[in-house]
């Protein structure tokens, strides 16, 4: 099955600063790789994801990156509001499998006021 | 409100128990799965099912019994209750393969207590 690492497990920012996840996984067929934000007592939520065929993915404070030959993907999050805290997780699924999503092992972000 | 539902959201119980969880979504999707997030946070794939048809069968023990009476719910059974069942339940669902199916849609959880 596929593995994904993720890296740091904590992350402390300044408001403002910018922050960044990597994540790292093992079946180079994988294809989709979707991030999720957890806030504290609620379900993943899904907040960006990038395919394969793209390197790179933004949408306004949030973009995604991925490496194909290094089979690495990371997400940078500008402009860090104190809402942006929460843990994130990344994942990867080999898309028209068998509907395995693999997590990592989450990063857990604080923004400081 | 469309989105995946889970009750209950708080269950604590005596070791020893069988108890269930429910999920239900409004979303139209043909997969629902089940996710256990430990203590830590790690979330790990339970089960699996496709229009009724279970598809992942994670190394879960056989006291847990998932069920889907429909394409909309996805229920969770578990047996005779142990301390390390302990953790947040998470249902999700996604679309077809052909509607960005490998998009999946979390539930708000559900915190199972064992004392």
């Amino acid at each position: 099955g596929e593995n994904v690492e993720q890296h740091p497990s904590t992350l402390s920012v300044q408001e403002g600063d910018s922050a960044v996840i990597k994540c790292t996984y093992s079946d180079s067929a994988s294809n989709y790789f979707p991030w999720y934000k957890q806030e504290l007592g609620k379900g993943p939520q899904l907040i960006i994801d990038i395919r394969s065929n793209v390197g790179e993915k933004k949408d306004q404070r949030i973009a995604v990156t991925l490496n194909k030959t290094a089979k690495h993907f990371s997400l940078h999050i500008t402009e860090t509001q104190p809402e942006d805290s929460a843990v994130y997780f990344c994942a990867a699924i080999l898309s028209g499998g068998d509907y395995k999503l693999s997590f990592g092992a989450g990063t857990t972000v604080t923004v400081r006021a | 409100d469309t989105a995946v539902s889970q009750t209950p959201k708080y269950l604590v119980t005596q070791m020893g128990n069988d108890k269930s969880i429910k999920c239900e979504q409004n979303l139209g999707h043909d997969t629902m799965y089940w996710y256990k997030q430990d203590s830590k946070k790690f979330l790990k794939i339970m089960f699996s099912y496709n229009n009724k048809e279970l598809i992942i069968n994670e190394t879960v023990p056989n006291r847990f019994s998932p069920k889907s009476p429909d394409k909309a719910h996805l229920n969770l059974h578990i047996n005779s209750l142990e301390l390390g069942d302990s953790a947040v339940y998470f249902c999700a669902s996604s679309p077809p393969w052909t509607s960005g199916g490998d998009t999946q849609y979390f539930g708000p959880g559900t915190r199972l207590t064992v004392l």
